[in-house]
């Protein structure tokens, strides 16, 4: 299985600001997930990170909002911008290796204050 | 509509019982995955067991198995012998068709085990 790290596990930030969060993963995959999870909620998609184009939203969200690079096939960048109360919420990456593989990261947990 | 549906918000099960976390789908695809996750409070998300809609024998990981059920729609996991450790919450995901690997949730099913 893949290993999958994120940074930063947490952070509090200020309304207005923007954080970024990254994901590595110790492998080259092809697909990379951005998920968010919302407290005592499920997990939603924010996007499908593409290797070497834009990345591709679900509906909801907007790449203004969580722009997302993905420079290689082991890295992944997800922004959180403008950030308000409302998207205090767990940010999880996964990747995909295989139609039965799929793996998360630890996750990034935001509080918007 | 609803991809992935778990009625169960929460349950309590005794140490050492088994316990049955009921999941349905609706897809029209014939290719499709379902995944069990867990995640305790720290957050991660562990991935249990697999099921491919072709796969015709039930899939079992260790004390996890997976009472899959095409016709009915139905992808229940089972935990045999419940530890204190098993207390999290529990999500049933799938993916539809080949080739695109995003994942839809369930509601997931808080699951606490009592000494």
């Amino acid at each position: 299985s893949a290993v999958i790290s994120q940074k930063p596990s947490r952070d509090i930030c200020q309304r207005g600001t923007s954080l970024t969060i990254q994901c590595q993963v110790d492998s080259q995959v092809t697909m990379m997930f951005w998920y968010r999870q919302q407290p005592g909620q499920s997990l939603t998609l924010i996007a499908t990170a593409n290797q070497g184009s834009e990345a591709t939203y679900e509906s909801g969200f907007v790449i203004d909002k969580f722009p997302i690079s993905r420079p290689n096939l082991t890295f992944s960048t997800l922004t959180v911008s403008n950030m308000s109360p409302e998207d205090s919420s767990i940010y999880l990456c996964s990747v995909g290796s295989g139609a039965y593989e799929q793996y998360f990261g630890p996750g990034t947990r935001l509080t918007v204050t | 509509a609803q991809k992935i549906t778990q009625t169960q918000p929460g349950m309590f099960v005794q140490e050492k019982e088994a316990v049955t976390l009921d999941c349905t789908y609706d897809t029209s695809d014939q290719s499709y995955g379902l995944f069990w996750y867990k995640q305790p409070s720290s957050g991660e998300m562990i991935f249990l067991i697999y099921q491919g809609s072709y796969d015709e024998q039930n899939a079992t990981e260790g004390r996890y198995s997976l009472n899959f059920q095409k016709a009915r729609k139905s992808a229940n996991l089972v935990i045999s012998a419940s530890q204190l450790g098993d207390s999290a919450m529990y999500f049933c995901a799938m993916r539809e068709g080949r080739g695109d690997y995003k994942l839809s949730f369930g509601a997931g099913t808080t699951v606490t085990v009592r000494a």
